[in-house]
């Protein structure tokens, strides 16, 4: 019963390095969202897909790209990190089609950009 | 600009109390408006909704009032546990535009035994 999973939790970047975090639900979902959590900032949703082959930006898409490899996984990529992307990244995803639908999120991956 | 303020940032409140939360929101199509429980280490995790179309819902020792005229909801926690203790959020959200929820920034609870 694993719901949403995240890899890694833990990441330590060097300025400019690139990475991939990876987001996989088992809940048959069709829409994933990719949020950052920084203190006193709630959540910002960065990007999102509401259904396979579909991505769109959300709030705060700079410096990052999204791949939506098929319906179960939703990975979310920088290509150079900077220390502004210092931050706790969470994946969600939603059932598809449904208003106000309950968003189930992952544990988070905790990011360091040095 | 927050679409979304949340006070306070932090509560102490002693077990058995009565812990508050507020949001305001300035989109006035916001049409869904839920409550976030996140622990540590943890993924926020639903607690409870409501629609504007109702001023009040609650479930167990958790409450949402709601206001629409002003623009405002909280979140009541009556009779506070130590296990209570987590980071609440509110969001909110247009229903017919994805399920994107626009959160708040966050209270982080605690309750003293």
């Amino acid at each position: 019963n694993a719901g949403v999973t995240q890899t890694p939790k833990f990441q330590v970047l060097k300025t400019g390095q690139s990475m991939t975090l990876q987001c996989a639900q088992d809940m048959n979902h069709n829409s994933m969202y990719w949020y950052r959590q920084d203190p006193g900032m709630g959540l910002r949703l960065i990007y999102y897909s509401a259904s396979e082959g579909t991505t769109d930006k959300g709030e705060v898409p700079n410096g990052y790209n999204v791949s939506r490899l098929n319906k179960r996984e939703f990975s979310l990529r920088l290509e150079s990190a900077a220390p502004s992307q210092t931050s706790v990244y969470f994946c969600a995803s939603t059932k598809s089609g449904t208003a106000r639908a309950e968003a189930f999120f992952g544990q988070g991956t905790r990011l360091t950009v040095v | 600009q927050q679409q979304v303020k949340q006070s306070p940032q932090s509560l102490i409140v002693q077990k058995g109390g009565i812990s508050i939360i507020n949001c305001a929101y300035e989109n006035t199509a916001f049409d869904y408006f839920p409550w976030y429980q996140q622990f540590p280490g943890k993924g926020p995790a639903l607690l409870i909704a409501i629609r504007p179309d109702v001023s009040e819902k609650k479930e167990g020792r958790f409450t949402i009032s709601f206001n629409k005229s002003a623009k405002q909801f909280s979140l009541h926690i009556m009779d506070s546990q130590p296990g209570d203790s987590a980071t609440y959020f509110c969001a909110a959200s247009i229903g017919n535009a994805g399920n994107m929820l626009t959160f708040g920034g966050g209270t982080r609870l605690m309750v003293k035994p």
